[in-house]
């Protein structure tokens, strides 16, 4: 069975500064790979996805993440973070079965 | 012009009291999910219907039945309820991929369910 740990509970950072969320994934195939942003009492919205091709992808608000199978990693960053950046942060692995499964979230808070 | 609604947002109740969780996707998706996210924050898939039939059933107490009327609607209901159900319940929905059967899940706001 699949599996993520996000190893960062909560990070700080300041306002303009850049950020990394760590992400490592346990899948025995090829994973299909998300993070997710989830804002104080909203529900969850996908910032980019990795299936194949690129390992470097793009997704909304300025994130990145860089697909490293050597590592079973999926690092998530954005080079300056806004304050509006500050929210949970999940990564989640899919497999051929239909499930996605999540890590237990990184709690990003910006400072000023 | 929601995508993936729930209904209610907020649900306190008495422990054995029977409730239900509506959710609708107007994305035209095939895939439909049910996800527990508990005190902590971390989020379980608890149920999963495609074109209406049952696809994931993960270890869930049988006091939870899902049911789906038609490929839009997943509805979740909860017999019985318990101080343990205390939690938010996501609804996702998702396209099937072509070539493939996973794709990226679009989910509601959640609703937050407290048992007293």
């Amino acid at each position: 069975a699949q599996s993520v740990t996000q190893p960062d509970i909560h990070i700080t950072v300041s306002e303009g500064a850049s950020l990394e969320l760590r992400c490592n994934y346990s899948y025995g195939a090829t994973p299909y790979l998300f993070w997710y942003v989830q804002s104080p009492g909203q529900g969850l919205q996908l910032l980019l996805k990795y299936f194949s091709g690129d390992t470097l992808v793009q997704g909304i608000k300025g994130f990145e993440a860089e697909f490293k199978r050597s590592q079973s990693s999926f690092n998530l960053r954005k080079p300056s973070v806004h304050w509006s950046d500050a929210a949970e942060y999940f990564c989640a692995v899919g497999s051929n079965d239909y499930k996605l499964s999540f890590g237990a979230g990184t709690t990003v808070t910006v400072r000023a | 012009d929601t995508a993936v609604s729930q209904t209610p947002k907020y649900l306190v109740t008495q422990m054995g009291n029977d409730k239900s969780i509506k959710c609708e996707q107007n994305l035209g998706h095939d895939t439909m999910y049910w996800y527990k996210q508990d005190s902590k924050k971390f989020l379980k898939i608890m149920f999963s219907y495609n074109n209406k039939e049952l696809i994931i059933n993960e270890t869930v107490p049988n006091r939870f039945s899902p049911k789906s009327p038609d490929k839009a609607h997943l509805n979740l209901h909860i017999n019985s309820l318990e101080l343990g159900d205390s939690a938010v319940y996501f609804c996702a929905s998702s396209p099937l991929l072509a070539g493939g059967p996973m794709n990226e899940q679009f989910f509601g706001p959640g609703t937050r369910l407290t048992v007293l």
